[in-house]
């Protein structure tokens, strides 16, 4: 059973515009999510997070909305570059601060074209 | 600085036979993560070291599965009797204190044949 849902497998977006990425999750215990963004042959690396006490993170062109009452949170990239192309996984845990795993959704992977 | 390094990054064995993936995670990171990816999956989590606590196994999908951490620093995942299935990237993670983000490296793809 999928806790972290990434129901798009990919997104193709126009250089400039915006890129929304969406993740679902069911586990309501679950009270920090991470975006990781990983490029071909090598391993994801930590772009954004939230706490369950917020709901919006910015950081630069990226912007993390998180919905708890409708278990959504969806990352946006502002305005998107062909660098940006990537797969993105969305990840979350309970009880951050105890070093609990993180559950990782199956990946979105965007397309920036130029 | 230098990042989390797995060794080897590709790895092509035999079904049945016995599978040794190597992590060295960032010096002074307390926390190391074991993670597979399976061909369009997400991550997996496998095991989690935490200093000298006892490892979270709940993760390893089998008893051929087994992973170690000697002196705190380097880890070795285990895979004996290697099946099909066990193909993945398997990613190794290390964060600084528990609660920061992780750190990963590039992964080792094992192909068993």
């Amino acid at each position: 059973d999928q806790q972290v849902k990434q129901n798009s497998p990919s997104l193709s977006v126009q250089e400039g515009r915006i890129s929304i990425l969406n993740c679902d999750y069911t586990n309501s215990m679950f009270d920090y999510f991470l975006w990781y963004k990983k490029y071909p042959a090598e391993g994801p690396t930590f772009l954004i997070s939230i706490s369950s006490i917020k709901d919006k993170n910015e950081d630069g062109r990226f912007t993390v909305f998180l919905n708890k009452s409708a278990k959504h949170l969806s990352l946006h990239i502002v305005p998107s570059q062909p660098g940006d192309s990537a797969v993105y996984f969305c990840a979350a845990t309970e009880k951050m601060e105890y070093g609990n795993k993180l559950v990782f959704g199956a990946g979105t992977i965007l397309r920036v074209k130029s | 600085g230098a990042g989390v390094s797995q060794s080897p990054s590709n790895k092509v064995t035999e079904k049945g036979k016995d599978v040794e993936l190597r992590c060295d995670p960032i010096s002074g990171h307390t926390a190391l993560y074991w993670y597979r990816q399976s061909l369009g999956q997400g991550l997996e989590f496998l095991i989690y070291f935490q200093g000298n606590s006892a490892p979270d196994k709940s993760g390893l999908p089998s008893d051929r599965f087994s992973a170690e951490r000697t002196g705190g620093s380097v880890s070795t995942l285990t895979i004996q009797r290697t099946q099909q299935e066990d193909s993945a990237v398997y990613l190794c993670a290390s964060s600084l204190v528990t609660g920061s983000p992780l750190h990963f490296g590039n992964g080792t793809r094992l192909t068993v044949t």
